[in-house]
């Protein structure tokens, strides 16, 4: 059963701690990435990788960290450095980067830092 | 900025009735997709258009591109409950480097049975 899975579903943590969201895909995609989906809002794209060890920022990277150390794990760190770590994080893979692919999404982690 | 800008933000229908939102973008594009969320799930990939093309068709789902007008828009034939989701356009930029997607705020869409 082919897919993206995301682990765990719901996260607490408390503020000024960092957290890990895991994001493993088995698609033999590319490229991975993460974006954060605030309450009634669009995506927005924090990191991006096209190949494994290589990673580029996206539009909302501060305060967040990433690996690509093998090709079907992505995960994401939100650093106590976050001002607003609140919010639901969902990763997504495609075969290859660029708008021609379409992009395969997982169910999400939503995280709440109190 | 958002790229792609949405609208309506919000939309109620009645099942059997066809709903129709719009997207709207800022920059030249190669490609334009559209993606259905279910509430607090992931994205599902809908329908890809490309910038050479004006209209396409998969199932009860209609695309239009109108490259001139940056704009987009996204039909749902005979609406069903189970179309209750929010959709969202995604558009690749033609200049900037890098390899990515950016979405808009989305369309949430109610399909009253």
């Amino acid at each position: 059963d082919g897919g993206i899975t995301q682990s765990p579903k719901y996260l607490f943590r408390k503020e000024g701690q960092n957290v890990t969201l895991s994001c493993e895909q088995n698609l033999n995609h590319d490229a991975m990435y993460w974006y954060r989906q605030d309450p009634g809002q669009g995506l927005r794209l924090i990191y991006y990788s096209q190949i494994v060890n290589d990673f580029q920022k996206g539009d909302i990277a501060e305060g967040y960290s990433v690996s690509r150390e093998k090709k079907e794990s992505f995960p994401l760190t939100v650093t106590s450095a976050q001002k607003n770590p609140t919010a639901f994080y969902l990763c997504a893979s495609s075969i290859q980067a660029g708008g021609y692919y379409e992009q395969y999404f997982g169910p999400g982690t939503r995280l709440t830092v109190t | 900025s958002q790229q792609g800008e949405e609208d309506p933000q919000a939309l109620s229908i009645q099942e059997g009735e066809n709903a129709t939102m719009n997207c709207s973008y800022k920059t030249s594009i190669n490609n334009l997709q559209w993606y259905r969320q279910n509430s607090g799930r992931g994205l599902v990939h809908l329908i890809l258009i490309r910038s050479n093309e004006r209209e396409k068709h998969s199932g009860r789902l209609r695309v239009t591109l109108d490259t001139s007008k940056k704009s987009s828009s996204l039909l749902i034939t005979a609406s069903r409950a189970a179309d209750t989701a929010s959709y969202f356009c995604a558009t690749d930029d033609f200049k900037a480097a890098g390899n990515k997607l950016t979405f808009g705020g989305g369309t949430r869409v109610l399909v009253k049975p």
